[in-house]
């Protein structure tokens, strides 16, 4: 079983819907991230969490929230979805505040908004 | 600025050749870490390696090996006899230690290296 599972794994939806995306991951972990990828950008952060009581804004989080339901769960929303959040959307987790250790990454989600 | 650069957006090369992938990155914090992902065609993200702003020694693992130059700010990766396996999209990544809240990943654009049989 993957460590960082995300759901789903592909989703099409319309404009002005709310949307779920959920992570959950066994690995013990108490920082969360989601990121959002598109073509020619990299990865860039949408938002973190160091444990369930702490959610912090990364670089482009208008038009998202999430939610930190358990140390293994981290969801992201969408409000009203717009296509310009078409993306391939990854959650990660890494071990507590250790520059060196690798953040881990789900498998990402196929996001396309109609 | 904290920034990657990754200017290499495509590369195709066959079978057998050596391939270089070039990595440059900008930070203010004089401790820092660097990684590489590799993105296969499946899209996952697969950790290759982490090297921290005091260890300037390259490393080798098969035919992956990484020249880190702090002189010149960069964090390039070398595959050696590239093989069909080997196309995907790889991402350069910076971790600076203190002006870095929460311990955010700065990845670059990403290589797209397509090996051709």
């Amino acid at each position: 079983d993957a460590d960082v599972t995300q759901t789903p794994r592909n989703r099409i939806t319309k404009t002005g819907k709310r949307i779920m995306l959920e992570c959950s991951q066994t690995k013990g972990h108490d920082r969360m991230y989601w990121y959002r990828q598109d073509p020619g950008l990299g990865l860039r952060l949408i938002y973190y969490s160091f444990d369930v009581k702490d959610i912090n804004k990364g670089e482009i989080s208008d038009g998202y929230s999430v939610s930190r339901q358990a140390q293994a769960k981290f969801s992201l929303s969408l409000e009203s979805a717009i296509p310009n959040q078409t993306a391939l959307y990854f959650c990660a987790t890494s071990e507590d505040w250790g520059g060196n250790q690798p953040q881990h990454f789900g498998d990402g989600t196929r996001l396309s908004i109609l | 600025a904290q920034k990657v650069t990754q200017a290499q957006t495509e590369i195709s090369v066959v079978e057998k050749e050596d391939v270089t992938l070039d990595c440059v990155y900008e930070t203010r914090d004089t401790t820092y870490y660097l990684f590489w992902y590799k993105q296969p065609p499946s899209g996952e993200l697969v950790f290759l390696i982490r090297r921290n702003s005091f260890d300037e020694q390259n490393e080798i693992s098969g035919r992956y090996s990484w020249n880190f130059q702090k002189s010149t700010s960069s964090f390039n990766f070398t595959i050696t006899a590239s093989q069909v396996v080997d196309s995907a999209v790889y991402f350069c990544a910076l971790r600076p230690l203190i002006y870095n809240q929460g311990g955010k990943l700065i990845f670059g654009q990403g290589t797209e290296l397509s090996v051709k049989p």
